[in-house]
């Protein structure tokens, strides 16, 4: 079983629409929880940080759910600039300074 | 451009063959870290150095595979004997907070 896992896609979505992504981790000890975007062919770059109490950054809301081990991203009033691929990422105390990345999920919006 | 460079961004080779790849960090960063990503898949951790002291090693990092950064500054990555099952993209990021990494644009290699 991966250690961060998320639903591959792809998610088609129509402009205007809202969507919601999920990630679950298995490491209890992980203590750090972010979104990275990735576009097609280039590198993974921070979309936001997850704090326990949720947070918002625009049209973009993460949540956290410790209890559950679960991640989420909601993001609304989508625009064709935000299909790409979304990485749940978590760092862990007991594994260093190593990022772990989820598989993706791919979102692609449509006019 | 004051992001992660890597050279080279393609990287064809045979079987058999050593390729060492170069990523200069963003000025000032003095921690530095190489990822592999298939396609399809998420970046899987390969390594770190804080300066030019290499700190964390994963499993996945064979004894075919070396990193080096001698002077703290930018770093190279070693693949010998490549197999076919080492294509993939490597990714090189940076940062002075391991919870904000900054990646290079990766070096794709490709083993034929």
């Amino acid at each position: 079983r991966k250690e961060v896992e998320q639903d591959p896609g792809p998610f088609n979505v129509p402009e205007g629409a809202t969507v919601a992504f999920n990630c679950t981790y298995s490491n209890s000890a992980s203590q750090s929880f972010f979104w990275y975007r990735q576009d097609c062919r280039k590198e993974p770059k921070l979309l936001m940080s997850v704090y326990s109490s949720g947070n918002e950054d625009g049209r973009f809301t993460a949540q956290l759910n410790r209890a559950s081990q679960y991640i989420s991203l909601l993001i609304r009033d989508s625009k064709l600039s935000d299909s790409a691929t979304y990485l749940c990422v978590v760092r862990s105390y007991n594994a260093g300074n190593m990022l772990t990345f989820g598989g993706g999920t791919r979102l692609m919006v449509k006019p | 451009d004051t992001g992660v460079s890597q050279d080279p961004r393609h990287k064809i080779t045979k079987r058999g063959q050593n390729v060492t790849f170069r990523c200069d960090p963003i000025s000032e960063h003095n921690r530095l870290y190489w990822y592999r990503q298939t396609l399809g898949q998420g970046p899987e951790f390969l390594t770190y150095f804080q300066n030019e002291a290499q700190l964390e090693k994963s499993r996945l990092l064979s004894d075919r595979f070396s990193a080096e950064r001698p002077k703290g500054s930018f770093s190279t990555l070693e693949i010998q004997r490549t197999e076919q099952g080492d294509s993939a993209m490597y990714l090189c990021a940076s940062s002075t907070n391991p919870n904000i990494q900054y990646f290079g644009a990766g070096t794709r290699l490709s083993v034929l």
